[in-house]
């Protein structure tokens, strides 16, 4: 099965700093990538999501952006944070189009001061 | 597009009780549907889905969840419940495409 690696697991920024959070994913090829963020007392929502190197669909307005340099390498990133970016980050792999479940990182506690 | 709610916030429930965990989605064609748990500080894991075929599933940790066509609903139960069942609980329903779709998520907290 798929091991998806996230980090750093907590992150405290000030606001109006950058961002890089980095996944990569072990034991696939050509998977489908996903950022999702858990904002406090709130559902997950899908961010961005990658079916190939270099290809991102965002799906909501922000300020976040998203990269895929490698097949099994997402980042996350922002020029200029906002308080309203905290929240836990998640990301997320899927291979195959007969496979339908997500395997999910350890997430990153983002906290924007 | 496809949406899932999760009409509570918190379920409590008293160790040894059925615990049930209420999930009913919308969406064109027909539904993938998932239930995913987070503990503390972790992410989130997989615990069972419905693509097709029989209408009750059974997944890990002993939870099941029955899928009603007719009620557009697939609620989690678990027929006795540990304090170590004390989680976030995320439904989830994908159709056709890459996309995810969660609910809000349910709190439920096993009393000792």
């Amino acid at each position: 099965s798929q091991t998806i690696h996230q980090w750093p697991a907590t992150l405290v920024q000030p606001v109006g700093s950058p961002l890089s959070l980095e996944c990569t994913v072990e034991g696939t090829s050509n998977p489908n990538l996903y950022w999702y963020r858990q904002a406090a007392g709130r559902g997950l929502q899908l961010l961005f999501y990658s079916v190939g190197i270099g290809q991102i669909s965002s799906e909501v307005p922000q300020n976040l952006s998203a990269s895929r340099p490698q097949d099994r390498q997402f980042i996350l990133s922002s020029k200029k944070l906002l308080l309203s970016d905290s929240g836990f980050y998640l990301c997320a792999s899927r291979t195959g189009a007969a496979n339908v479940k997500l395997f999910f990182g350890s997430g990153t506690q983002l906290s924007v001061l | 597009a496809q949406s899932v709610a999760q009409p509570e916030d918190q379920v409590n429930v008293a160790e040894g009780n059925p615990l049930t965990v209420k999930c009913t989605y919308s969406v064109s064609g027909n539904p993938y549907l998932f239930w995913y748990v987070q503990y503390p500080n972790r992410g989130l894991q997989f615990l069972l889905k419905y693509i097709t075929g029989d209408n009750l599933v059974k997944g890990s940790y002993g939870f099941e969840a029955e899928f009603n066509k007719s009620q557009t609903s697939f609620h989690l139960k678990k027929p006795s419940a540990l304090v170590s069942d004390s989680a976030l609980y995320f439904c989830a329903v994908r159709s056709g495409n890459n996309r995810l779709a969660f609910g809000k998520g349910n709190q439920v907290v096993v009393i000792p």
